[in-house]
């Protein structure tokens, strides 16, 4: 069973750079998996950021893609984001996750709320 | 993007009511759709994953099921711990869109 565990600092200035990392236990990272970030700011539905495979293959939101970086550390068994230039509407709950193939995400991380002041 | 339009926004039952929630895609997703349930202040759960099929450990109470250009998450007999907000999320294209909730609340 994969469990997902999100660390990061909960606050985070405006402009700055938010940084998470995701820890996965019960599988290997190089596994037939996708990882990815969704968020969900408070009080409002979910925004699906991206994703990424062991090899390095990602794919990104259009509407974020110019501020994100998911990378993967094999050797930590972990994937990390990167938010860029961060304003009060990068303030949400993240929520790092694990897709089979297209058939949805099945494993979710517990969220970590991040707030940007 | 594909835009994924749920309905109704919000929905109030009854213990042992059976409840239909409905998502759109505005254009075609194939059967590459799932439906999650968030309870407050917690992750989404998978519940349905390809439009039909039921996650392993979820109740059988609920189903999903795909009509045209309609996809619907029904849940046949509402118990107490069903109430939550249910999601649906394509997967065909990216990046990958949810609908906006729908909220399931006791009558």
């Amino acid at each position: 069973q994969v469990q997902l565990q999100e660390s990061g600092p909960g606050l985070v200035k405006p402009s700055e750079t938010l940084s998470l990392t995701c820890a996965v236990s019960g599988d290997s990272i190089t596994s037939n998996i996708w990882w990815g970030w969704v968020r969900q700011p408070p009080g409002k539905g979910l925004e699906w950021i991206g994703q990424i495979y062991h090899s390095g293959t990602t794919n990104y939101n259009p509407s974020l893609e110019s501020r994100v970086t998911i990378s993967v550390d094999r050797s930590k068994n972990h994937f990390s984001l990167k938010v860029s230039s961060v304003t009060a509407a990068d303030t949400a709950v993240y929520y790092c996750a694990s897709h089979i193939a297209q058939s949805g995400i099945f494993h979710w991380g517990q969220g970590t709320l991040v707030t940007v002041s | 993007d594909i835009q994924m339009t749920q309905s109704p926004s919000s929905v109030s039952a009854s213990v042992g009511d059976r409840v239909t929630i409905t998502c759109r895609a505005s254009r075609s997703i194939s059967t590459w759709l799932a439906w999650y349930q968030q309870k407050p202040g917690k992750a989404p759960k998978l519940l349905i994953y390809d439009a039909s099929s039921l996650q392993s450990g979820v109740s059988s109470r609920f189903s999903g099921s795909k009509s045209g250009a309609d996809f619907t998450l029904t849940i046949s007999s509402l118990q107490p711990e069903d109430f939550a907000t249910y999601y649906c999320q394509q997967t065909n294209t990216f990046p990958y869109t949810f609908g906006q909730g729908t909220k399931l609340d006791i009558k």
